[in-house]
């Protein structure tokens, strides 16, 4: 399965941009990245995802290195309700005619928010 | 209404116990996913039903039996399980879509503690 490295944890300051980086240097073609994070006693919550453009959503942005071996996932003003575990995923079209594709969750970072 | 319910919160059971986890949605989504999540560890991809059938099964131990009765509804039986089998079971759903948004939506999991 394809792989992501992150670092195990960082730290912000509230309303200060955070940086999360994200390295998948076996990275093919077809795979897209994807961003989850999971708050503490909950469920893994959708980010963010992207192929070759950087992207945009109300949450975070996300910027993909030209060769698109990394990423980074950047809050633009990191809140105390953004401490969670931030995973970077490949999404993995699966093959044989399916039209959906699979998540393979690497080690995560934890943020953690200072007030 | 992009919520995943999964019944019960928390369980307990013995390694004779048979029990069932349950999953419901209402989004309409036609993929379903079993993940089990260790203490500080990620989600781990255990099944994938797709249109009600069963697409994914990874290597799973066949002590874990899943069932999608319908496209709103998935279960888990469990019977003879392992004190490491102890973990949170997450369910999740998409729709199915070839190119990149079949996001995931993620429950808030059962945490299921074997004695």
């Amino acid at each position: 399965d394809a792989k992501t490295t992150q670092p195990n944890s960082m730290e912000s300051n509230e309303e200060e941009p955070v940086h999360l980086p994200c390295n998948h240097s076996t990275i093919s073609g077809t795979d897209y990245i994807h961003w989850y994070r999971q708050l503490p006693s909950q469920g893994p919550e959708y980010v963010i995802h992207g192929l070759t453009s950087n992207v945009n959503n109300r949450m975070a942005s996300l910027a993909i290195a030209e060769d698109r071996k990394s990423s980074t996932l950047i809050l633009h003003r990191a809140t105390l309700r953004d401490a969670a575990v931030y995973y970077c995923i490949l999404r993995v079209l699966i093959a044989g005619g399916t039209s959906y594709g699979k998540l393979t969750f690497g080690q995560g970072t934890i943020l953690t928010v200072h007030p | 209404d992009t919520e995943v319910t999964q019944t019960p919160k928390h369980l307990v059971m013995g390694m004779t116990n048979k029990k069932s986890l349950k999953c419901e949605q209402h989004m309409g989504h036609r993929a379903m996913y079993w993940y089990k999540q260790k203490a500080k560890k990620p989600p781990e991809l255990m099944f994938v039903y797709s249109y009600e059938k069963l697409s994914i099964n990874e290597s799973v131990p066949s002590r874990f039996s899943p069932e999608c009765p319908n496209s709103s509804l998935l279960n888990l039986h469990l019977h003879a399980l392992q004190p490491e089998d102890s973990a949170l079971y997450l369910c999740a759903s998409s729709q199915p879509d070839r190119g990149s948004t079949d996001t995931q939506y993620f429950g808030p999991g059962t945490r299921l503690t074997v004695l």
